[in-house]
């Protein structure tokens, strides 16, 4: 019954490294999400996906690239991390397809990268 | 800029009165406006939403009041209590149609002074 995890909580890398981080659900949910969120600008979509397979560019996806191979998870990959993807990544999920549905979300992944 | 806002940054209270958050929205065509929570080091937890047909709706101690008119969402809080401490976004879908159009305000901190 654990919902939506994400790990690691914390991450410090440096600048060029690849870091991935992973978000797994246990609801069988279609629609995954990240978001990071820096002081300032609130909450900002980075990608999305309806289904296994299918993703979508969100407001700020660049630096970034993601998967869905599997429902229930949804990696983030930095390929090569720069000082301004230091944020908190949250990963969230919703189970329907109309916009009137709340999204859930995980714990948040605290990245710095140094 | 962002289509969603807030008019305070932060609001400080007394144990057991309301509060009020109040979140200024710019897009007529925003149909469906949710509140979530954030306490801290944790994800946003939903609140309570409401469509562009209704403007109120009640919860458990919450209410949020839409006024289409002059593109105003608020969240009362009745009979505020420490654990109300957290930061308080508003959201709203722009599109109406997609999950990935939801677009996040940048929060109002609520600080419950016992």
């Amino acid at each position: 019954d654990a919902g939506i995890t994400q790990s690691p909580r914390y991450k410090i890398t440096e600048t060029g490294r690849q870091v991935t981080l992973m978000c797994h659900q246990t609801w069988s949910h279609s629609y995954m999400f990240w978001y990071r969120q820096d002081l300032g600008h609130g909450l900002r979509l980075i990608y999305y996906s309806a289904a296994a397979d299918i993703t979508d560019k969100g407001e700020v996806p660049d630096g970034y690239v993601v998967s869905r191979s599997k429902t229930e998870n949804f990696p983030l990959t930095l390929e090569s991390a720069t000082r301004s993807q230091t944020s908190v990544y949250f990963c969230a999920s919703t189970g329907l397809a109309g916009a009137y549905n709340e999204q859930f979300f995980g714990p948040g992944t605290r990245l710095t990268v140094l | 800029g962002e289509s969603v806002g807030l008019h305070l940054p932060t609001l400080s209270v007394q144990e057991g009165d309301n509060s009020i958050i109040n979140c200024a929205y710019s897009n007529s065509a925003s149909d469906y406006f949710i509140w979530y929570k954030q306490e801290s080091g944790k994800g946003p937890q939903f609140i309570i939403d409401i469509r562009s047909n209704m403007d109120k709706r009640q919860g458990q101690r919450v209410t949020v009041l839409l006024n289409k008119t002059v593109k105003h969402l608020s969240l009362q809080i009745a009979a505020t209590q420490p654990g109300d401490s957290a930061v308080y976004f508003c959201a709203e879908n722009i599109y109406g149609g997609s999950q990935g159009n939801l677009i996040f305000g940048k929060g109002t901190k609520l600080s419950v002074k016992p």
